[in-house]
């Protein structure tokens, strides 16, 4: 039973361009949430999604990044015209519903490294 | 907004000296507080949740406890395997997402 899996697992973009970081959610999970990790800082949230929709994404930037978690395939986070301010590891994980009791499934993270 | 503060931000400690690692939060409406652990290089682990002031969870030599304004990680009789970052995170009100802390970095020698 695969465990959530993310891709690229490394990434480097030169300043610009653009990420798009991909996320597949345990077997049977149909909600999938993106956190993003600065070196010495703490997980913040960015977004949580269910199967074509987006439920909460008041932790997102407004501008350059979005999501989407469509009815088949990954869900996938873009990051356009990267800033080295973007440089970080982000974490995507899933639940099979709502989050009730704090269980997320993480995945083992996407280091985009912006030179 | 909701708050979350972790202490010691490093510990370092004997294999077998036990000690407590701190979580402290502001939250308006505790719906959970939950314990993560998380290995360099990779995503975090679920460890514990706890819902309400005196409850208490253990796993192996970890046992996590919840007052109304703080929770703290036991560790007793560690091992260098237990070394790691200790997330502590709170869900509140009607929101679905986790609010973590920056964690404390665990390190046990022998």
């Amino acid at each position: 039973n695969a465990g959530v899996m993310q891709n690229p697992r490394h990434l480097v973009r030169r300043r610009g361009q653009e990420a798009r970081l991909r996320c597949s959610p345990m077997k049977g999970h149909s909600h999938v949430y993106w956190y993003r990790q600065l070196p010495e800082e703490g997980l913040k949230f960015m977004v949580y999604l269910q199967k074509e929709n987006i439920i909460d994404e008041s932790g997102m930037p407004k501008e350059r990044f979005s999501a989407e978690f469509p009815k088949e395939g990954p869900s996938i986070l873009r990051i356009q015209q990267v800033v080295r301010g973007d440089s970080a590891a982000y974490f995507c994980a899933s639940s099979p519903g709502q989050l009730n009791t704090g269980e997320l499934f993480f995945g083992e993270g996407s280091r985009l490294t912006v030179l | 907004e909701d708050q979350v503060t972790q202490s010691p931000e490093a510990l370092r400690l004997q294999e077998g000296e036990s000690s407590s690692l701190n979580c402290s939060y502001t939250v308006s409406g505790l719906r959970g507080l939950f314990w993560y652990r998380q290995d360099p290089g990779k995503g975090p682990e679920f460890l514990f949740t706890l819902y309400s002031a005196g409850e208490e969870k253990e796993k192996e030599r970890l046992k996590a406890t919840l007052t109304k304004k703080e929770s703290f990680l036991h560790i007793t009789a560690p091992k260098p395997e237990d070394s790691a970052t200790y997330l502590c995170a709170v869900q509140a009100g009607t929101a679905s997402k986790l609010t973590f802390g920056t964690g404390t970095r665990l390190q046990v020698t022998l």
